[in-house]
């Protein structure tokens, strides 16, 4: 069974801060979702990496996949208020068709 | 086009009931997958339909059931409630059911009483 981490399980920052939340693996993924879940919907796809050492950017939103495919970053520039949400981080691997999310940093940015 | 429709969005029930949920996948959409969210567990997989058979399934009891008809909508199902059920159900859709996009829906609140 992988072990899938997300740090910090929390974070609240003030508008304008920097943030990066990070997803660690004990195992290799073939690629790797990041989802925003936002109070009260479900949670919608940001980006998919699959290249090891790949970088995504998003608008303010900085994703990198390890150079060894088993961790990922995100890195928010200039935090607003709207990127206040759940963030989980979804390797894929193997062929079983199922979704495996860790579980979450919860972000909250302070007007 | 439209979303995942998931029904109803809040249900209240009674521990020992059974419960059933829907879930209407995106049109043309043929796997359709459920997980339970609890602050607790995180998201937690429960299973995934595709053309009508289950293809994977996570480690929950056997109360936890499901189905998807021919038009690719599922049902799943919850028998013999327990305090510990009380979650948010979330479906999502997605085209292949491997590496593309899951699609969710807005989730259904269970609260067992």
């Amino acid at each position: 069974t992988q072990l899938l981490e997300q740090s910090p399980q929390f974070l609240s920052i003030q508008e304008g801060e920097n943030l990066t939340v990070y997803c660690n693996s004990s195992s290799v993924f073939s690629s790797l979702q990041w989802y925003r879940q936002e109070p009260g919907e479900g949670p919608v796809l940001l980006v998919t990496v699959v290249t090891g050492g790949e970088v995504k950017k998003l608008k303010r939103l900085t994703f990198q996949f390890g150079d060894a495919r088993k961790d990922s970053s995100l890195h928010i520039t200039a935090a607003q208020p709207g990127d206040t949400g759940l963030y989980l981080c979804a390797p894929r691997g193997g062929s079983n068709y199922k979704l495996t999310f860790g579980k979450g940093t919860l972000l909250t940015v302070n007007p | 086009k439209a979303g995942v429709t998931q029904t109803p969005r809040y249900l209240i029930k009674t521990r020992g009931q059974q419960v059933t949920l829907s879930c209407s996948p995106i049109s043309g959409h043929r796997s359709v997958s459920w997980y339970q969210q609890t602050p607790g567990q995180g998201l937690q997989f429960l299973f995934e339909y595709f053309s009508e058979t289950q293809r994977n399934k996570g480690n929950f009891p056997g109360r936890f059931s499901g189905r998807q008809f021919s038009n690719s909508r599922s049902e799943m199902n919850v028998s013999t409630l327990e305090l510990g059920d009380s979650a948010l159900y979330l479906c999502a859709s997605s085209s292949v059911g491997q590496t593309t996009e899951a699609f969710f829906g807005q989730g259904t609140r269970l609260t067992v009483v």
